[in-house]
């Protein structure tokens, strides 16, 4: 599996635009890109995927270049309640996988400031 | 819908103890995950079900360790003999298994587990 490494932390301040970027030089070719988010207290819970160029939805918007050895989580204007755990993985999983284990690092931890 | 349960929210047990982590999936979910979370790290893999067959268990530490899900929905995980290093957040998490889309993993509360 791809080895990650992300920022440990990460402050902004409300209204902000917040880019993460992921590092993940050894993907391989049927890898996917995906983000979960993790709030204290609770268990993470699924962002946004991708495998290649730009994926956007209602929370984030997800860029990954041409040769896919890095990948950026873009949050829009964020507020206090983004504060959270954002993991960035990689690995074969979806679109129909059995390879249903996840492997999560660290995380980036992002804190919002007012 | 009811989203992932766990029962019970926290367990303290003393040393020596077994414990029965329980996770009641989403309705309908075919795979079923273990995790175990410590603190300031991301959850670390256990092992996971797709219905009642155990798919991987390479995650377990060692053979104190095991899981069951027998009629393919709830999901027991087993820690024999507890260690204080076991003391963690155990996490479950579900997954509806289909062809084409995302198999999204929606993890429930977890249980507190701390060993004394």
């Amino acid at each position: 599996l791809a080895k990650t490494t992300q920022p440990i932390s990460m402050d902004s301040y409300e209204g902000q635009e917040v880019n993460i970027t992921c590092s993940h030089n050894n993907i391989a070719t049927n890898d996917y890109i995906t983000w979960y988010q993790q709030f204290p207290s609770q268990g993470p819970r699924f962002i946004i995927q991708g495998y290649k160029t730009k994926v956007t939805n209602e929370v984030a918007s997800l860029f990954i270049p041409a040769d896919r050895k890095s990948s950026t989580l873009s949050l829009p204007r964020v507020s206090l309640s983004d504060t959270a755990v954002y993991y960035c993985l990689v690995g074969v999983e979806g679109r129909g996988s059995t390879l249903g284990r996840l492997y999560f690092g660290r995380g980036t931890q992002l804190t919002v400031w007012p | 819908g009811a989203g992932v349960s766990q029962s019970p929210r926290y367990k303290v047990t003393k040393r020596g103890q077994d414990v029965a982590l329980r996770c009641d999936p989403i309705s309908g979910h075919v795979s079923l995950y273990w995790y175990r979370q410590a603190l300031g790290q991301g959850p670390e893999f256990l092992t996971y079900f797709n219905y009642e067959a155990q798919q991987d268990k390479s995650g377990l530490p060692n053979d104190r360790f095991s899981a069951e899900r027998p009629e393919g929905s709830i999901s027991t995980l087993t820690i024999q003999r507890t260690e204080q290093r076991d003391s963690a957040m155990y996490r479950c998490a579900s997954s509806l298994t289909s062809g084409d889309s995302y198999n999204e993993q929606f993890f429930g509360p977890g249980t507190r587990l701390t060993v004394l």
